[in-house]
């Protein structure tokens, strides 16, 4: 498995509150992503970023934000928690080899907001 | 845009046996790359295989096989000698190739393996 860490790994908050999610790499990676998937669906892009301070939007419509200040660290934060932002968030990195690009993942967030 | 298809929302194996996912997608690009990824239950999604879209040979990572038909659009992953340890979700994905990067997933399939 891919040097990948995302916390917390669950979170249980009230709504209003701000929150982020951490995700960081070990491997040097330039690109990184943060992804959103409800329970046995699909992942769906929110942002993604090429590289320190980069930072896009997927095509996931989200009402959080991303930063990249270091290449190895792509925080994601909610200013103020709603019970529709409750969801698992996957954050992934990726570097080119051999002409492709893989995507490896973190171990995600399970996001429950009350 | 891509999408990604998968019309098998649960599928089940015994154990030892084989088993095939189907995996279906719609894109206008040539050029592009075909993933599988599995993600067990409570744990970190990995990937599984790879596949060029440029590449007439089928990727096989030992006993994960894929076939290939880039004709007809068609992805589909082939398990042999299913193992418990396979149970998991599947989701195939599409990347356009020099576009950023950029993961289409399919919805996915819940593969529980019986012993």
């Amino acid at each position: 498995e891919a040097d990948i860490y995302q916390t917390p790994r669950y979170l249980v908050i009230g709504t209003g509150k701000k929150i982020t999610l951490e995700c960081s790499q070990t491997m040097g990676h330039d690109k990184m992503y943060w992804y959103q998937q409800d329970p046995g669906m699909e992942l769906h892009l929110i942002h993604y970023s090429y590289g320190v301070n980069s930072t896009e939007k997927g095509d996931l419509s989200s009402e959080s934000t991303v930063s990249r200040i270091r290449t190895e660290h792509f925080p994601l934060t909610l200013e103020s928690a709603r019970p529709s932002h409750t969801s698992q968030y996957l954050c992934a990195s990726s570097i080119r080899r051999g002409g492709t690009d893989t995507q490896y993942f973190g171990p995600g967030t399970r996001l429950t907001v009350l | 845009a891509q999408t990604v298809t998968q019309s098998q929302p649960e599928m089940s194996v015994q154990e030892a046996e084989t088993v095939t996912l189907s995996c279906t997608y719609d894109t206008s690009e040539n050029n592009y790359y075909l993933f599988w990824y599995k993600q067990p239950p409570s744990r970190q999604m990995i990937l599984v295989i790879r596949q060029e879209a440029y590449k007439q040979q089928n990727a096989t990572e030992n006993r994960f096989s894929v076939n290939f038909q880039k004709a007809a659009k068609s992805f589909s992953l082939k398990i042999s000698d299913s193992q418990l340890g396979d149970t998991a979700m599947y989701f195939c994905a599409f990347m356009k190739r020099n576009a950023g990067n950029m993961l289409t997933f399919g919805g996915g399939t819940r593969l529980m393996v019986k012993p």
